[in-house]
């Protein structure tokens, strides 16, 4: 079974300060996994994916993930928070189908 | 590539009347999912077809609400009798084959009074 937990449903952050959204996996099978983010009032868009190969994913807009299989983690960062980075962010884990965790809120300080 | 559309973008209705949700996949995707997203309880997927065959839809929440894919470039959801608590912002996507990777419309925005 897959599932994700995504632990702080609100992270704030000063402008130019480091982003960290933690999210942590269950999978019973090599997993494939995902980032989205959510702008108010539009859809999911696709932030950056592991499938295989290197650990370190770069995404659109300066976010960055890395797979660490022994602590079944995928935490997003960013090293420079911009006022348009915020958002609602998703993380998600594939099997065949997508199982999403609870999101997480970003907001920046300017 | 104009992406996954998805029609009306907003809905409002009252209590007890039928609604339809439509999805245009984009063009050579052949999985197609419907979630719901609620405050709370989140993103949920209702139901997803593969080359337009229904394959799971243990997340339909109960009779009232039903889907179909008459073929790869069409999709509906409908509710039928439609309740208060059926209101959320329901989004379509979609995948090309051998891909994981989701793609979603814009959302409908669902108002049931």
């Amino acid at each position: 079974a897959q599932s994700v937990t995504q632990l702080g449903s609100h992270v704030s952050v000063s402008e130019g300060a480091l982003v960290l959204l933690r999210c942590n996996y269950s999978s019973s099978v090599p997993p494939y996994l995902f980032w989205y983010v959510q702008y108010p009032n539009q859809g999911l868009q696709l932030l950056l994916k592991y499938t295989t190969g290197a650990t370190l994913v770069k995404g659109i807009n300066g976010f960055e993930a890395e797979f660490k299989k022994s602590e079944t983690s995928f935490h997003l960062t960013k090293p420079s928070a911009h006022m348009s980075d915020a958002a609602e962010y998703f993380c998600a884990v594939s099997s065949n189908n997508l199982f999403f965790g609870t999101g997480t809120r970003l907001t920046v300080i300017p | 590539d104009a992406g996954v559309i998805q029609s009306p973008r907003h809905e409002v209705t009252e209590m007890g009347q039928e609604v339809t949700l439509r999805c245009k996949p984009i063009s050579g995707h052949n999985s197609l999912f419907w979630y719901r997203q609620t405050m709370m309880r989140g993103l949920e997927l209702l139901i997803y077809f593969n080359n337009n065959v229904p394959i799971d839809d243990s997340g339909m929440p109960e009779d009232r609400f039903s889907a179909k894919m008459p073929n790869a470039s069409f999709s509906t959801l409908k509710i039928q009798p439609s309740e208060p608590r059926d209101s959320a912002v329901y989004f379509c996507a979609s995948t090309e084959p051998g891909s994981e990777t989701q793609y979603f419309g814009p959302g409908t925005r669902l108002l049931v009074l």
